[in-house]
């Protein structure tokens, strides 16, 4: 069975801070996908970034970077000098090859000025 | 740009009802598929579908059938609404074959309200 875990429910943190909101996942297949996408409060999910379960290269795009790690069935979304437009849902989900996406319950993050 | 497009926002409907959630997509994606967001418990999926015609039963099917007569169009419907269907519903297209690994492409979301 596939599962996401996205541990912190909500998040909050004054402008120009870090944070990083974490994901763990588990499955059986070898080859799979883990995706990052963001949910504003206009309601449309919008796609971040994803991964394949072959290619452990860390991304960074601007002031978002992703840490991807098979080791601790990890991966993890940092945002560098939070904005008060980077609050939203966010929510990691995972594929496993040939199988329905699976989308962890998601983190609430909070930007205060 | 992909346009996902759920016919309505905000809707309000009683119990017993039957209701109609629409979907359009404009970039001729193969794949569409429904779920349902309620806080806590993330995204669960309603039904998908992979082809005009075909339709497979997600993790929550019960109460809810779904129809794809036309590629770019799927319906979810609520046969007799109930109170518990109260939540938000998203609808998403997904290019390629079924176990692409690209991303999904969501609609704006439907907020329904069962009174």
């Amino acid at each position: 069975a596939q599962k996401v875990t996205q541990a912190q429910t909500e998040i909050s943190v004054v402008e120009k801070e870090d944070v990083t909101l974490d994901c763990v996942y588990e499955t059986r297949d070898t080859t799979y996908y883990l995706f990052w996408y963001k949910q504003p409060p206009s309601g449309e999910l919008v796609f971040l970034i994803r991964r394949n379960s072959f290619d452990e290269q860390n991304e960074i795009s601007g002031r978002y970077s992703w840490n991807f790690q098979k080791s601790t069935s990890s991966f993890n979304f940092t945002i560098t000098a939070s904005q008060v437009v980077d609050s939203a849902v966010y929510f990691c989900a995972l594929r496993g090859y040939g199988q329905n996406f699976v989308f962890g319950p998601g983190t609430r993050l909070s930007v205060l000025p | 740009d992909v346009k996902v497009t759920q016919s309505s926002r905000y809707l309000v409907k009683r119990t017993g009802e039957k209701v109609f959630l629409e979907c359009v997509q404009d970039m001729d994606h193969e794949n569409m598929f429904w779920y349902r967001q309620d806080p806590g418990l993330g995204l669960r999926l309603i039904y998908f579908s992979y082809d005009v015609k075909m339709k497979e039963k997600g993790d929550i099917p019960e109460g809810y059938s779904v129809s794809r007569e036309k590629k770019e169009r799927f319906s979810l419907i609520l046969e007799s609404a109930s109170t518990n269907q109260t939540s938000m519903y998203l609808c998403a297209s997904l290019p390629g074959t079924p176990d692409s690994n690209q991303p999904q492409h969501f609609g704006d979301g439907t907020r329904l309200s069962i009174l």
